[in-house]
């Protein structure tokens, strides 16, 4: 596609549940990111690959987040039992390789822990 | 460690003033540097970087931005503001050897008409 697409664009999810969120980066994009964005704040790091190869997971905030990108292309991030301060936006980025490029960022999906 | 700094949570410019949204960075290396506007309930939109060459950044919708390595600034700047203009903007850095980008906590720009 044109663009980075984000999905699902709005999840609710109950305390405790699994969740799984989709990123389809632009065909051909080398490298990818996971950004959490808490409300008034900005883009927090998650996780880095670069093909299917994780590089640097360093800003995953607990053993509860979980990122793969088993083909190169699509990644799913996925949070397991679900907590209040989980909710955020998750902004999914690719870039086409690892330099100098401005990153091309989706619309991220919202997610809301009750 | 890599850090950005935008120390004004808010702007209000006149719609047709110049307008100034200010950032400063900290890095080991040497920075790359961007600017990135949100709208409401969308993804981030690159507006600019500076890599290396002149230090006035010419970006898209009129923006710019000068980087200045004495005073570790890379303000963004434009001549003349729109009310489109208003949105959030952040300033973001890449340090020399990594790929991740570290972002401010990023500036309301409110053009009124």
């Amino acid at each position: 596609g044109a663009g980075v697409s984000q999905s699902p664009r709005y999840k609710v999810a109950k305390r405790g549940q699994d969740v799984a969120l989709r990123c389809d980066p632009i065909s051909g994009h080398v490298s990818l990111f996971w950004y959490q964005q808490a409300l008034g704040q900005g883009p927090e790091f998650l996780t880095y690959f670069q093909n299917e190869a994780q590089l640097d997971k360093s800003g995953l905030p607990s053993d509860r987040f979980f990122a793969e990108r088993p083909e190169g292309s699509v990644s799913t991030l996925k949070i397991q039992r679900t907590q209040q301060e989980d909710s955020a936006v998750y902004l999914c980025a690719s870039t086409l390789r690892e330099t100098d490029d401005g990153y091309t960022f989706g619309s991220g999906t919202r997610l809301t822990v009750v | 460690a890599q850090s950005v700094a935008q120390p004004e949570d808010q702007v209000n410019v006149a719609e047709g003033n110049p307008l100034t949204v200010k950032c400063t960075y900290s890095v080991s290396g040497n920075p790359y540097l961007f600017w990135y506007v949100q709208y409401p309930n969308r993804g981030l939109q690159f507006l600019l970087k500076y890599i290396t060459g002149d230090n006035l950044v010419k970006g898209s919708y009129g923006f710019e931005a000068e980087f200045n390595k004495s005073q570790t600034s890379f303000h963004l700047k434009k001549p003349s503001a729109l009310v489109s203009d208003s949105a959030l903007y952040f300033c973001a850095v890449r340090d020399t050897g990594f790929q991740k980008l570290v972002f401010g906590t990023g500036t309301r720009l409110l053009v009124s008409p």
